[in-house]
């Protein structure tokens, strides 16, 4: 069975910074991409970037690139998201996805992460 | 502002026909992109519902269905259901040589 499970919610301060990880299992990991989206409080999906999970290539959205970064541990199959400097605005749930091609659907999602930034 | 066009809401009463459309632009749909659809239940993370346009995954009920045209593209919800009731987006991607993906703002389907 196909699996993404994404780690748990977190709180944090602002000017902070977050790592949230994505392990997937069920499918040979380095075969896709991992998509990233994140999804504001009662708000719509935005597109952050993906990684190639076999070299580890990555795509950004002009709106996050520079203020995320993505990376791959191929040997625990698990793709993570960096978030630095947290502001109160990334208060939002961040999704992980795969993707069999570089303009593919995502057709797994992980079960999301809240992130809540508070001070 | 998203860079895909959907309506806010539709709505349509059980049995009914419902469709959505997704307009973009030559640098995404226009270019040729693939438009893929997912949805959305309250609290959970989105489900793919179509891809390439026009295909379903296995499981989607086949009263769903999309298709495209020139800059824009459409899911189409026939036989409306209670359980269709949901936030539905459409993606599609950049066509510059990076390849970033786009969303539409949602639309969320109420069944009256």
């Amino acid at each position: 069975e196909v699996q993404l499970v994404q780690s748990g919610a977190e709180v944090k301060k602002p000017g902070e910074s977050l790592r949230i990880s994505c392990k997937g299992s069920g499918y040979s990991f380095t075969k896709y991409w991992i998509t990233w989206v994140r999804q504001l409080p009662g708000k719509g999906l935005e597109w952050m970037a993906k990684i190639d999970a076999s070299d580890s290539y990555k795509t950004f959205s002009p709106s996050f690139e520079g203020h995320v970064t993505v990376s791959v541990d191929k040997s625990i199959t698990t793709a993570y998201l960096q978030l630095s400097s947290l502001k109160p605005s990334d208060t939002a749930i961040y999704y992980c996805a795969r993707r069999l091609a570089v303009t593919g659907p995502d057709d797994f999602w992980g079960q999301g992460t809240l992130v809540t930034v508070s001070s | 502002q998203s860079v895909l066009t959907q309506p806010p809401s539709v709505s349509g009463a059980p049995g009914q026909r419902v469709t959505i459309s997704c307009t973009g632009s030559g640098s995404n749909i226009g270019a040729g992109s693939d438009v893929h659809w997912y949805q959305q239940f309250p609290g959970t993370a989105p489900r793919l519902l179509i891809y390439g346009n026009n295909n379903r995954p296995s499981g989607v009920p086949d009263r769903f269905s999309g298709s495209k045209s020139a800059t824009s593209a459409s899911l189409a919800i026939t036989g409306l259901q209670a359980e269709d009731e949901a936030d539905y987006y459409c993606q599609s991607y950049d066509n510059s040589l990076s390849g970033w993906g786009v969303f539409g703002g949602g639309t969320k389907v109420t069944v009256l």
